[in-house]
């Protein structure tokens, strides 16, 4: 089983601010089937990227991702305060897909 | 619009079984593999169970084989989770959750509002 270890865990911004979230595989991830997910409280995740640098339909440009292998990057070019909420990446290329553990965002 | 709705989330003792339902609407669920992912109270996202849209291929989390069994009805355009031998380490929001494409290797870029399972005696 891959294991996403995402770092930090907690990331403390400002509005306007550049946030780069991290996600390391323990092994290397296939095919770069890497997906960045986004949550708010209450509410069902909201697929960002997929295939580690792909944005999903609707998705704002200021969300980037990179990496490949073992070591993949999102980046929010400037936050918006809708921005600030909790990223989890998660790969879909082995027949176990899982999560990292989160990535909460929060306002500073 | 595609519509996802979980529906059978319920307390259940300890040892008890659940059989949770999806309904979909809005696309051709016949095309589209599917997935259950679960979230315990305050924790992160676990994957539970993955099965293409043909159900040709399916898989689990270690978490959960051999107790649960995902399964679907496209003439139903419905997604199933049966789970059996539940442990309080079970009690979490059940999402189900559509692939981006039909491809096996496809995130999940539709999901519903999740259903509530708590095990507890």
């Amino acid at each position: 089983e891959i294991v996403l270890t995402q770092s930090p865990g907690t990331l403390s911004l400002s509005p306007g601010e550049r946030a780069t979230l991290s996600c390391r595989a323990s092994q290397s991830v296939s095919s770069s089937y890497l997906a960045w997910y986004q949550q708010k409280l209450g509410q069902a995740p909201r697929l960002l990227i997929y295939g580690a640098s792909t944005r999903a339909t609707g998705i704002p440009d200021r969300f980037s991702g990179s990496g490949s292998g073992t070591d993949f990057t999102l980046t929010i070019s400037r936050l918006e305060p809708e921005d600030f909420a909790v990223y989890y990446c998660q790969q879909y290329g082995s027949s176990t897909r899982t999560f990292g553990q989160g990535t909460k965002l929060e306002i500073k | 619009e595609v519509q996802l709705v979980e529906s059978g989330g319920d307390l259940v003792q300890p040892g008890g079984s659940l059989r949770l339902s999806c309904a979909a609407s809005g696309f051709t669920f016949s095309s589209y593999s599917m997935n259950w992912v679960r979230q315990a109270p305050g924790k992160g996202l676990e994957w539970v169970s993955y099965i293409s849209s043909s159900s040709s291929t399916i898989y689990y989390a270690d978490s959960v084989k051999g107790r649960f069994t995902i399964s679907r009805d496209n003439a139903k355009n419905s997604l199933y989770l049966q789970m059996n031998s539940l442990r309080d380490e079970d009690t979490a929001v059940y999402y189900c959750a559509r692939g981006v494409s039909g491809s096996v290797t496809t995130p999940s870029g539709y999901w519903g509002q999740g259903t509530l399972v708590t095990v507890s005696s």
